[in-house]
């Protein structure tokens, strides 16, 4: 099993520009999530759906937004990319819709530049 | 809420052993504990739910203080491929993380 695979690893966009991160599972999770990483902020939560047609908000959605079409997949988009969104970028899915009992698996992330 | 991890770093010889704890202002369904290496993802560690069950990682001990609100993780007898930063996180329809703790161990 692949897991969770995320691409691209690296990307580099100019202010303004828009772009899709994608996020897939192959292990047929109901629950999956994206976070952002700043140095000293730990994890925080952008998006997360507890099945496919399902998604909600986290602690920072502004500026991204999601939808689950297939349990699969579950893209995180930039609708217009600002410096502030530099990051790097989890996805990550867990079995059940609630991730308290269950461990989260974690795709290699996605390091963005926003220039 | 956030919850708050203590120590922020912490630095040790091969085979000492070190505490990180984890506490929160609210009621807690479980604890979870992840280690990253330096650009690398989050590794699950283990769970530690109400009631007393744990999940997770045969090496590493942790305890849950359901009144507290509090965790701890116990690292004993460290060794080199331990350093990375640890995170606790908490919730139940979602995980929220803590800030992190920084472990360094050297031979």
């Amino acid at each position: 099993n692949a897991g969770v695979t995320q691409t691209p690893k690296f990307q580099v966009l100019k202010t303004g520009q828009s772009m899709t991160l994608q996020c897939a599972q192959d292990m047929n999770h109901e629950y999956m999530s994206w976070y952002r990483q700043d140095p000293g902020m730990g994890l925080r939560l952008i998006h997360y759906s507890v099945g496919a047609g399902i998604t909600d908000q986290g602690e920072v959605p502004n500026g991204y937004n999601v939808s689950r079409s297939t349990t699969e997949d579950f893209p995180l988009r930039l609708l217009s990319a600002a410096p502030s969104q530099t990051s790097v970028y989890f996805c990550a899915s867990s079995p059940t819709g609630a991730p308290y009992n269950s461990p989260l698996h974690f795709g290699n992330g996605t390091r963005l530049t926003v220039t | 809420q956030q919850p708050v991890q203590s120590p922020q770093a912490v630095i040790l010889r091969e085979g000492e052993d070190a505490v990180i704890n984890c506490s929160s202002s609210k009621a807690l369904y479980s604890v979870h504990w992840y280690r990253q290496k330096h650009g690398e993802a989050p590794v699950f560690l283990m769970i530690l739910l109400k009631g007393g069950e744990q999940k997770g990682h045969d090496k590493i001990s942790a305890s849950f203080n359901e009144k507290k609100q509090q965790s701890s993780l116990y690292l004993t007898a460290s060794q080199l491929s331990y350093s990375g930063t640890y995170f606790c996180g908490t919730g139940y329809s979602t995980l929220t993380f803590g800030k992190g703790t920084m472990l360094l161990v050297s031979p």
